[in-house]
């Protein structure tokens, strides 16, 4: 079965740009996560959707980041206008739909540069 | 949030046992510990997970006291392969991950 794909891998843009990055989770996996870790920084939250619906978007770090799960299948998280400071590693993962304290299943991330 | 605290890096050789420890002083009644392993270029994969004495998989042992405040992770006999960050995290009831810094584990020949 395959695993949670994250596309692009790398994304090279320029600040005031627009990027959107997509994650497919696996099949069947209710719950979908957006974490990045960021230069020099720990791997943090953005937000987490049960289906299509925003369960927790408590680390989004301001309104230029959107993400989406239209259908309860993939989701895109995407940032506009791009600064400098939001280059690093964006992770997906995704997890069935369970009670809680259940393991995530991450993607390889989309490495950001904004120069 | 309070963050769990762990070494930044460890060196080992193959064949050794590894523990590596981690604090987590102020951990809530409802989180779990929980322990994955990142390779280079690749998302964080999860290795095991427990509230509170001892579990044990096919790949480590997780200690965690009946304090809570810390836990030990133990990979018995590491290899070269076992080279990776690991990293110490809290998981709540709504199975938010909180990332600490993570521990660069280096297994020499």
């Amino acid at each position: 079965e395959a695993g949670v794909t994250q596309f692009p891998s790398h994304s090279v843009i320029e600040k005031g740009q627009t990027v959107t990055l997509r994650c497919d989770p696996i099949s069947g996996h209710d719950n979908l996560y957006w974490y990045r870790r960021v230069m020099g920084k720990e791997i943090k939250f953005l937000l987490h959707f049960v289906k299509e619906s925003k369960q927790d978007e408590s680390g989004m770090p301001n309104n230029r980041f959107l993400a989406e799960r239209t259908g309860g299948t993939y989701s895109t998280l995407k940032v506009q206008p791009a600064e400098l400071e939001d280059s690093g590693v964006y992770f997906c993962a995704s997890s069935p739909r369970t009670s809680g304290y259940t393991e995530q299943f991450f993607g390889p991330g989309t490495r950001l540069t904004v120069l | 949030l309070a963050k769990t605290t762990q070494p930044i890096s460890m060196d080992s050789y193959e064949g050794q046992e590894v523990n590596i420890t981690c604090s987590h002083n102020n951990i809530a009644t409802n989180d779990y510990i929980t322990w994955y392993q990142q390779f280079p270029s690749q998302g964080p994969r999860f290795i095991i997970q427990g509230y509170k004495t001892k579990v044990t998989n096919e790949v480590a042992s997780l200690f965690i006291p009946a304090d809570r405040k810390s836990s030990t992770l133990s990979l018995p006999r590491v290899s070269l392969s076992d080279t990776a960050v690991y990293y110490c995290l809290r998981i709540n009831a709504g199975n938010m991950l909180t990332f600490g810094g993570g521990t660069r584990l280096m297994v020499k020949p």
